[in-house]
């Protein structure tokens, strides 16, 4: 079974508007961890944001927010306030285990978003 | 300025040659990462180091091999035995008190 699933492999949105980017997640571990990275065309990943298991309060960025809904396993990314810089690859991405366990990321297959002006 | 670099940005190799892919951190991170990225596709780990001198395979090792002397370098190198090994490859180094990891802005190989 897929760990990270993302089922949009397009989206558009309109500037200033918000969006949301989806990622289901699988694991039986107690302790893990969400993450979204952004990759601009020129193909550096960039760290957006983080999301721990154990976290009661859902994690915000900036213009961005994590939708942590731990019994439906999901951690979709939201954007506020859409930007024509916010055009990208987005992934979803997990870590499993304790902290000393090697924090290996499993990446999710990506959304890209354009935003349209 | 601290960072990541990786050179050369593109690459071009004939089959059957090896290739050593660099990785240089001044962040002074013990966790060091490879990646292979696929066009369209996530990112899948091939090796990962957590302190100097040791190493581990991740979910794709097969085909390449690293080394691990200094706490800031680990090269990849891309032996003949890879199959496909044209791809874009992204190397991440992490701080042992987080969880975030810092990308390098990736080598682009191509094999012909």
């Amino acid at each position: 079974a897929q760990k990270i699933t993302q089922t949009q492999p397009g989206m558009f949105v309109q500037e200033k508007e918000a969006v949301t980017l989806d990622c289901t997640y699988d694991t039986s571990d107690p302790s893990y961890g969400l993450f979204w990275y952004k990759q601009p065309s020129s193909g550096e990943m960039i760290f957006l944001i983080y999301q721990g298991s154990y976290d009661q309060q859902n994690a915000t960025e900036g213009r961005y927010s994590l939708n942590f809904q731990k019994a439906r396993k999901s951690a979709n990314l939201v954007i506020s306030a859409s930007q024509l810089g916010d055009s990208a690859m987005y992934f979803c991405a997990m870590r499993e285990g304790p902290g000393n366990a090697g924090n290996m990321l499993t990446f999710g297959g990506g959304t890209r978003l354009m935003v349209k002006p | 300025d601290g960072g990541i670099t990786q050179s050369p940005k593109y690459l071009f190799r004939k089959e059957g040659q090896n290739v050593t892919l660099s990785c240089e951190q001044n962040l002074n991170h013990d966790a060091m990462y490879w990646y292979r990225q696929d066009p369209g596709q996530g990112l899948r780990l091939i090796y990962y180091s957590q302190i100097v001198n040791d190493f581990q395979k991740g979910d794709i090792a097969e085909g390449y091999s690293v080394s691990r002397e200094k706490k800031e370098s680990f090269p990849l190198t891309v032996t003949s035995a890879q199959k496909n090994p044209t791809a874009f490859y992204l190397c991440a180094s992490r701080d042992r008190s987080t969880y975030e990891q810092y990308f390098g802005p990736g080598t682009r190989l191509t094999v012909t």
